[in-house]
């Protein structure tokens, strides 16, 4: 059975890091085209894809937030982190990670993790 | 950057069939992937690469993508169907997922 937890702080203050941990069983970071994404939702909207890294260790970022975020992967752990820097009451959102199905020009979200909220606020 | 637009809203009586459209330029070339959501909860994968379904999504949902418009169908509605819709593709030009706005589904 393929699973996803996220943890992390559920606040942070303005201008802090945020370093959400995805700790994932059922699956290996290290083999085939399986990797790992971060998506978000502010409450009430839309989905937000953050960044992917795939088990070859390629990353791929959100242009948008590119500048803040960094992914990597503790294969040892079945972890993958992710860091956005500089967070803002506009970033309070829930954070999901998921297993990414990567396939050519095609991937997909499937499971998903239960999700953390995360609140920045002063 | 690519764009994918689908309606905010639908509406369906129960037992009735519902059509979530995603838009976007071109899309038939690309995979589109559809998520549903239900209040709380996190999204769960009901079709991928177009008009496939994983193990343990019943046949009502279905999917199709043509020209500029993906269409996600759901046959014989039920009240547990009630819940967002969201659509994705993977933009190789940019290196970049993309999520469509989502479309809340109401059964009446």
């Amino acid at each position: 059975q393929v699973t996803l937890k996220e943890s992390g702080p559920v606040l942070v203050k303005p201008t802090e890091t945020l370093t959400l941990t995805c700790t994932v069983s059922g699956f290996s970071l290290s083999n085939g085209r399986t990797g790992v994404s971060w998506i978000r939702q502010p409450p009430g909207k839309a989905l937000e894809w953050l960044a992917q890294i795939l088990s070859n260790d390629e990353k791929s970022y959100s242009t948008s937030l590119k500048s803040r975020l960094t992914i990597s992967k503790d294969t040892s752990k079945s972890q993958v982190i992710l860091i956005m820097t500089n967070m803002d009451p506009v970033d309070t959102a829930t954070y999901y990670c998921a297993r990414d199905e990567a396939y050519g020009d095609s991937n997909w979200f499937d499971p998903w993790g239960q999700g953390t909220l995360v609140t920045v606020s002063s | 950057s690519y764009v994918l637009t689908q309606p905010p809203s639908v509406s369906v009586a129960p037992g009735q069939t519902a059509k979530i459209t995603c838009g976007g330029n071109r899309v038939g070339r690309k995979s589109v992937h559809w998520y549903q959501q239900k209040p709380g909860q996190a999204p769960v994968l009901v079709v991928f690469d177009d008009s496939d379904r994983p193990s343990g999504i019943p046949a009502r949902f279905s999917g199709s993508n043509s020209g500029n418009t993906a269409t996600l169908t759901i046959s014989s509605v039920e009240a547990g169907d009630e819940a967002d819709y969201y659509c994705q593709v993977w933009d190789s030009s940019s290196d970049h997922v993309i999520f469509g706005g989502g479309t809340k589904l109401a059964v009446l």
